[in-house]
């Protein structure tokens, strides 16, 4: 198993581009998340999914979108990119979101908005 | 949400074992304590979980206080790989559990 893979890896951009990134599992799970991490923070919720076509707003939503068209993908959307969006984004899925539940995670995209 | 509270930073030396500490006085009675830990350069890795008793896996032991007010985290013999930011968390079921991450501890081993 893969497990959680993003892509990409690295991504450098202007402001007001936009940009997709893509997360996907290949552990069956139902519940996916993002996360978006600042230097020296820790984690903070952007945007969360409890099934295929379901998404719901997290701590931080503002400036982003997200679908889940299918279970195994989550896709989080910048469509404006702003300097303050630069910042390390994490995916992490879990089986159920019931408690208690282990979330697993991606190993993350380092984004620069110049 | 109920919040915790860590020690920024600790350090310890190779083959001794730690003792991490977390702070949750406004834990509620069905709040999970979760640990979690991120390495360098890397995604956040479950470490353990509970609730009012004690509990061991491979990776390490979570001591909770009988009045479920404090925990700690024990790696019973670090190694180099152990040196992370480890982050206590408490559960919040809002449509999903989600995971209040804070600042966590940095912990440091020394050769």
């Amino acid at each position: 198993n893969a497990g959680v893979t993003q892509t990409p890896k690295f991504r450098v951009l202007k402001t007001g581009q936009s940009m997709t990134l893509l997360c996907a599992q290949d552990m069956n799970h139902e519940y996916m998340y993002w996360y978006r991490q600042d230097p020296g923070m820790g984690l903070r919720l952007i945007h969360y999914s409890v099934g295929e076509g379901t998404t719901a707003k997290g701590e931080v939503p503002d400036g982003y979108n997200v679908s889940r068209l299918k279970k195994q993908n989550f896709l989080l959307g910048l469509e404006s990119a702003a300097p303050s969006q630069t910042s390390v984004y994490f995916c992490a899925s879990s089986y159920s979101g019931g408690v208690p539940d282990t979330q697993y995670f991606g190993p993350g995209t380092r984004l620069t908005v110049l | 949400d109920a919040k915790t509270t860590q020690p920024n930073s600790m350090e310890s030396n190779e083959e001794e074992p730690v003792h991490l500490p977390c702070n949750h006085s406004t834990i509620s009675g069905t709040d999970y304590i979760h640990w979690y830990r991120q390495l360098p350069s890397q995604g956040p890795e479950y470490v353990i979980h509970g609730l009012t008793s004690n509990v061991n896996n491979r990776m390490a032991s979570l001591a909770i206080a009988e009045d479920r007010k404090s925990s700690t985290l024990i790696l019973h013999r670090a190694t180099l790989r152990d040196a992370a930011v480890y982050y206590c968390i408490l559960s919040v079921i809002q449509g999903a559990q989600k995971l209040v991450f804070g600042q966590g501890t940095r912990l440091t081993i020394n050769p």
